[in-house]
């Protein structure tokens, strides 16, 4: 599975958008982004997911680029109860795959009031 | 509520001793993912079992086993507990019918607590 890079913490204001980048240069064309978040020790916790194509869904946004060797998770307007460690995964489909997740160590970010 | 069910969500023992996490997927879900989260090695893979049979195998110490049984849930074994195996202990389910949706369904953990 490609590896991702992520910074190790952000901080966000309160109600702005937090902008989460992770850098997945060695992806392949199968191979898919997911991002999850864990809030204080709690399960981690699906976000989104993206092949090439950007996707929203009622939590977020993933943006990846053109060439697929980066993506940005958006959360439009963050609340304190976003203060998590967000992951970025990169793995190929549930096809013919265990599925199983491999974690990094992920991007801290921190919601101000 | 993830609909995943961990127990028990604390235990504290001691070292040489010998526990066992058990997980309750979703209900639906055929695989089940055991991970290991302690202070300074972050979320660590461990085994996944689909449908009773092991499907995939990380960084899981010979020290601790584990079996998914017919009605699904499984069990995580831990023997001869050192300090280092204090951890939380997550497992997580998915139904891989979902094509492509990767999905895994987190429960809140066990804590285990080594003294």
């Amino acid at each position: 599975d490609a590896k991702t890079t992520q910074p190790p913490s952000m901080d966000c204001a309160e109600g702005r958008a937090a902008n989460l980048p992770c850098n997945h240069s060695t992806i392949s064309g199968n191979e898919y982004v997911y991002w999850y978040r864990q809030i204080h020790s709690q399960g981690p916790q699906y976000i989104i997911h993206g092949l090439k194509n950007n996707e929203t869904n009622e939590m977020a946004s993933l943006i990846i680029t053109e060439d697929r060797k980066s993506s940005t998770l958006i959360l439009p307007h963050a609340t304190l109860r976003d203060t998590a460690v967000y992951y970025c995964i990169v793995r190929p489909s549930l096809a013919g795959n265990t599925g199983k997740l491999i974690f990094g160590q992920g991007t801290t970010l921190q919601v101000k009031p | 509520d993830s609909g995943v069910t961990q127990t028990p969500k604390h235990l504290i023992t001691a070292t040489g001793q010998r526990v066992t996490l058990r997980c309750s997927p979703r209900s639906g879900d055929l695989s089940v993912y055991w991970y290991q989260q302690s202070l300074d090695q972050g979320l660590q893979f461990l085994i996944q079992y689909y449908n009773g049979e092991e499907r995939a195998k990380g960084n899981i110490l010979e020290r601790f086993s584990a079996q998914q049984f017919p009605d699904l849930h499984s069990e995580l074994n831990l023997s001869s507990l050192e300090l280092g195996d204090s951890a939380l202990y997550f497992c997580a389910s998915t139904n891989t019918g979902r094509a492509n949706t990767g999905e895994l369904f987190f429960g809140e953990g066990s804590r285990l607590t080594v003294l």
